[in-house]
């Protein structure tokens, strides 16, 4: 299986701050990376596609780069409804293994 | 799109228990469907797969040959049957859409259906 590893764990941050989150693969997954942000008692939901692709109706202060096996997900000018756990997620091959979260809360 | 997991309920260890996942707004039969769960306070743990069609299905090693993944396209709904239930599968279990764009993403989620696995 392939091993995502996300850093920091979790981080504070104010609002109106740059915010990113790093994503590492154990191999090579081109640019199948995809990022979700997930909120307390809730699903999922889709951020970013395809590493840098920005999910229809998702703010623009969210962006996505990165290929290989390092990627990066930012938040610029955070507001106070981005504050949550965000996750990586694999979609090379199954199991499409996640990354075990980067809580951003209020400093 | 709008996806309704159901069938969540407390069970105990060893015992069996199916979720279903009702499916609106879109063709189902056309999309791969996938099961995630999520233990209390933990993070995202990828559970089974399935294709459009039902031929090719998907599990990880925590689950395989105790889980069967399965859908019924004439009813626009996917199946997860859960047996030998042991306490670390106790989760919110969540169904997800997967795109059909290459990327494989999972575009849209069920709210979750709680599975409490205790005696």
């Amino acid at each position: 299986d392939i091993q995502m590893t996300q850093s920091p764990s979790s981080l504070s941050a104010s609002v109106g701050d740059r915010v990113t989150i790093t994503c590492r693969a154990s191999q090579s997954i081109s640019r199948y990376l995809n990022w979700y942000q997930q909120k307390p008692g809730k699903a999922p939901n889709l951020l970013i596609y395809a590493a840098s692709s920005l999910q229809r109706g998702v703010p623009s202060r969210f962006s996505g780069s990165g290929s290989g096996t390092y990627f990066t997900l930012t938040i610029t000018n955070l507001q106070p409804e981005d504050f949550a756990t965000y996750y990586c997620q694999q979609s090379y091959n199954v199991p499409r293994t996640f990354g075990q979260g980067t809580k951003v809360e209020i400093k | 799109v709008q996806l309704v997991e159901s069938g969540g309920g407390v069970v105990q260890p060893g015992r069996s228990l199916r979720l279903s996942c009702a499916a609106s707004g879109f063709t189902f039969r056309s999309y791969a469907m996938h099961w995630v769960r999520q233990a209390p306070g933990r993070g995202l743990e990828y559970v089974s797969a399935i294709n459009y069609n039902g031929g090719s299905t998907y599990y990880a090693d925590s689950v395989k040959g105790r889980f069967t993944i399965s859908r019924d396209n004439s009813k626009n709904t996917l199946y997860l049957q859960m047996g030998s239930l042991r306490a670390e599968d106790m989760a919110v279990y969540y169904c997800a859409r997967e795109t059909r764009e290459e990327d494989g993403s999972n575009d849209y989620w069920g709210q979750g259906t709680l599975v409490t696995v205790s005696s």
